[in-house]
């Protein structure tokens, strides 16, 4: 079964400083992975997605995740932090180009603090 | 460009009532995915519908069902509600069917039963 996992809660991290959100999946076969923001009051937006190639995957307002397949994580990273970018962090991951299933983990919450 | 739209956007209802949320997905997407997220969990997928079939169901009861119309546009119905199916109810839209594809959510719907 696949599933993903999300260690912490929440993250806390000082303006400037480099901020990492921990993801961890479990999927047969090749993973196809995704990080989404959740801002309150509205809805997910989508960060960035790993299908193939590059283990380095660049996003949106900055983030940027590694994929480790031997590790089977995929870290969400920013090399500094603003204090805007305080949100509710969900790592995801399908199955296939055929699966129509999204999983998402539980979420990390990540407070910046000036 | 208008976004994801959902309503209604706050409903109560009492155990055992039914209740049908709506979604609009973005112009030209074809493909509408409903999740359901309750309090402090990441959301759960519930079905995925492209060109007005059902492509994808996730773990939940027969209580719950949905179609998507001519227009894109999409309802979910929940028959018979139970306390436990309190929670945030999110749509998404993309472009192409498939859980791979960047999917573009509303701001959902917060459903209360009582």
């Amino acid at each position: 079964a696949q599933s993903v996992a999300q260690p912490e809660d929440q993250v806390n991290v000082a303006e400037g400083n480099p901020l990492t959100v921990k993801c961890t999946y479990s999927v047969s076969g090749n993973p196809y992975l995704f990080w989404y923001v959740q801002y309150p009051n509205r809805g997910l937006q989508f960060l960035l997605k790993y299908i193939t190639g590059d283990n380095l995957v660049k996003g949106s307002y900055g983030f940027e995740a590694e994929f480790n397949k031997s590790q089977t994580s995929f870290h969400l990273k920013k090399p500094s932090a603003l204090v805007s970018d305080s949100a509710l962090y969900f790592c995801a991951v399908t199955q296939g180009d055929s699966s129509y299933k999204l999983i998402f983990g539980s979420g990390t919450r990540l407070l910046v603090r000036p | 460009d208008a976004g994801v739209t959902q309503s209604p956007t706050h409903l109560i209802k009492t155990r055992g009532q039914q209740v049908t949320l709506r979604c609009s997905p973005i112009s030209g997407h074809k493909s509408v995915s409903w999740y359901q997220q309750v309090l402090g969990q990441g959301p759960q997928f519930i079905f995925q519908y492209y060109e007005k079939e059902e492509r994808g169901r996730g773990n939940f009861p027969d209580r719950f069902s949905a179609r998507q119309f001519p227009n894109y546009s999409s309802e979910l119905n929940v028959n018979a509600l139970l306390l436990g199916d309190s929670a945030l109810y999110l749509c998404a839209s993309s472009p192409q069917a498939g859980a791979i594809h960047e999917q573009y959510f509303g701001p959902g719907t917060r459903l209360t039963v009582t």
